[in-house]
C-alpha cells in the first residue's frame, strides 16, 4: 500500500543550528502537507505544497516539494526552543480516485533543541 | 479562530465496554475525519465523513467502529467493544473543501485508555 516515509526519526540540535527533515512517498502526490505536533498536543497545519518543485517559506522555515512530487523537505534555519515538536508530512491517499482527502502521515521527525 | 473541539479529553474504560468520543467540527466545514495515534507513533487515518455518510475508511476501522453525525454540530466515534489495543489518542479533524487539497484542522484529541 501507499507509504509516506520520513527521516530522520529523531534530531537533537543545539539552539541556533539548522534542522532538516525529509519526506518520501511511494506514490506521486497531488499535494503534500506539513504538520507540527508539540509534545502532548495535536497536529497543527503548517503549509501545503501543490506544484512540482514548489518552494515556500514561513519565516525561518523553508518547505520544498520535489520535481516528481514524491518527496519533500522542511528546513528550519537557526532553530529556537519554540521549534521543539514532531514534524509530520502527510499526503492524500491515492488508494481511491476522488479520495475525500484522508491523509497518509509519515512517522514524523521529533526535534529537540538544547538551549 | 474557530477550533475543532473534542470531549472528553481523557476516557478510561474497561475492556469490552462501549465508548463514544465526541467532536464538534468547525461550523462551516464539510469534511470530517477521525485519526488515531498510538503513543509515540504516527497519526493513522480511521475514517472520513461527508454529506452524512462515510467517504472512506481504513483497515483499522472494522465493525467495532462506527461514526455518526446525530445533529448539525456533533460528530461521534463509537467503539462498540473496546480492546486493549484501542488505547490511543483519537483526533477529530475537519476541512472546509471539496477536494484533498485542503488543510485539516485537528482537535486536541481524546486520550482513550483501555484497562
Amino acid at each position: 500500500g501507499q507509504q509516506v516515509m520520513q527521516i530522520p526519526q529523531y534530531q537533537h540540535v543545539q539552539e541556533g543550528e539548522d534542522f532538516t527533515t525529509y519526506c518520501n512517498s511511494s506514490t506521486t502526490l497531488s499535494n503534500i502537507q506539513w504538520y507540527k505536533q508539540r509534545p502532548g498536543g495535536h497536529p497543527v497545519f503548517l503549509i501545503q505544497l501543490v506544484k512540482s518543485g514548489e518552494v515556500k517559506k514561513q519565516k525561518r522555515l523553508t518547505f520544498q516539494f520535489g520535481e516528481a512530487k514524491k518527496n519533500s523537505s522542511l528546513h528550519i534555519t537557526a532553530t529556537q526552543t519554540t521549534d521543539v515538536g514532531t514534524y509530520f508530512c502527510a499526503g492524500p491517499s491515492a488508494e481511491r480516485r476522488g479520495s475525500q482527502g484522508n491523509l497518509i502521515f509519515g512517522k514524523g521527525t521529533k526535534l529537540s533543541v538544547k538551549p | 479562530e474557530p477550533e475543532v473541539t473534542q470531549t472528553p479529553s481523557h476516557q478510561v474504560t474497561q475492556m469490552g465496554q462501549e465508548v463514544i468520543l465526541r467532536c464538534v467540527p468547525i461550523s462551516n466545514h464539510l469534511y470530517f475525519y477521525w485519526y488515531r495515534q498510538i503513543l509515540g507513533q504516527k497519526v493513522e487515518f480511521l475514517v472520513s465523513f461527508y454529506n452524512n455518510e462515510i467517504s472512506e475508511k481504513s483497515e483499522i476501522f472494522d465493525d467495532q467502529f462506527s461514526v455518526e453525525r446525530p445533529d448539525g454540530s456533533n460528530f461521534t466515534l463509537k467503539i462498540r467493544s473496546t480492546k486493549l489495543e484501542d488505547s490511543a489518542m483519537y483526533f477529530c479533524a475537519s476541512s472546509p473543501g471539496t477536494s484533498s487539497n485542503q488543510p485539516q484542522h485537528f482537535g486536541d484529541g481524546t486520550r482513550l485508555s483501555i484497562l
